[in-house]
């Protein structure tokens, strides 16, 4: 079956660090893959999604770049704030699964001044 | 606009009361679905809506029982819960485009986050 592998958290930066948070998956078809951001008390928000191989996700500075050959989707910003601090989920669907989304264990990101 | 709307935000129940959640959006999506997520883990899935008819249920409990009305609301009705079904619910949409569902984004809303005494 489909699934999603983030890494650890909590991951803890200084404002203006680079971030990277890595994530594979495993799927039976072509998912298509999403970054889900979850700040405290609220719910998820769609901060990109790539459909197929070589796309490039991009959204308030945060990146992500669909690589099939190696199966991950690692999400990048060049310069962190503190206002970034939240849980970051990885997430994929695909054609075996409709609708269903498949979720990492979510990274949780602390960003300090 | 991509809100889907929640409500309650908080509710506090019994275990032998009867609650209901409400989850509404204007997107015109034709898919609509309950969450349950608890602290530190991600959402777990319970039910899909797809053109108002029910098209998933993860084998959730029957004291969870949800309604879709019309395209724009569902609502997940609770009746004898237990205090482990404490959790914020999430309701989230999408448009849902045939046979090429799985590319479609789903929007979540705020969450209601829901305790049983």
């Amino acid at each position: 079956g489909d699934s999603v592998t983030q890494m650890e958290g909590p991951v803890t930066l200084s404002e203006e660090a680079f971030l990277t948070i890595n994530c594979t998956y495993t799927a039976t078809g072509y998912p298509s893959l999403f970054w889900y951001v979850q700040y405290p008390g609220e719910g998820l928000q769609l901060l990109l999604k790539a459909t197929k191989a070589d796309d490039k996700g991009s959204n308030k500075g945060f990146e992500a770049t669909y690589r099939k050959e190696t199966t991950s989707f690692h999400l990048e910003k060049g310069s962190v704030q503190v206002s970034d601090s939240a849980v970051y989920f990885c997430a994929l669907s695909d054609r075996e699964g409709g609708n269903k989304l498949t979720f990492g264990t979510g990274t949780q990101l602390k960003v300090e001044l | 606009d991509t809100e889907v709307t929640q409500t309650p935000k908080h509710l506090v129940m019994g275990m032998t009361n009867k609650k209901s959640l409400k989850c509404e959006q204007h997107m015109g999506h034709r898919a609509m679905y309950w969450y349950k997520q608890k602290a530190k883990k991600p959402p777990e899935l319970m039910f899909v809506y797809s053109y108002e008819k029910l098209s998933i249920n993860e084998s959730v409990p029957s004291r969870f029982s949800p309604e879709c009305p019309n395209s724009s609301l569902l609502n997940l009705h609770l009746h004898a819960l237990q205090p482990e079904d404490s959790a914020l619910y999430l309701c989230a949409s999408s448009f849902t485009r045939g046979t090429a569902q799985w590319r479609d984004t789903q929007y979540f809303g705020p969450g209601t986050r829901l305790t049983v005494l």
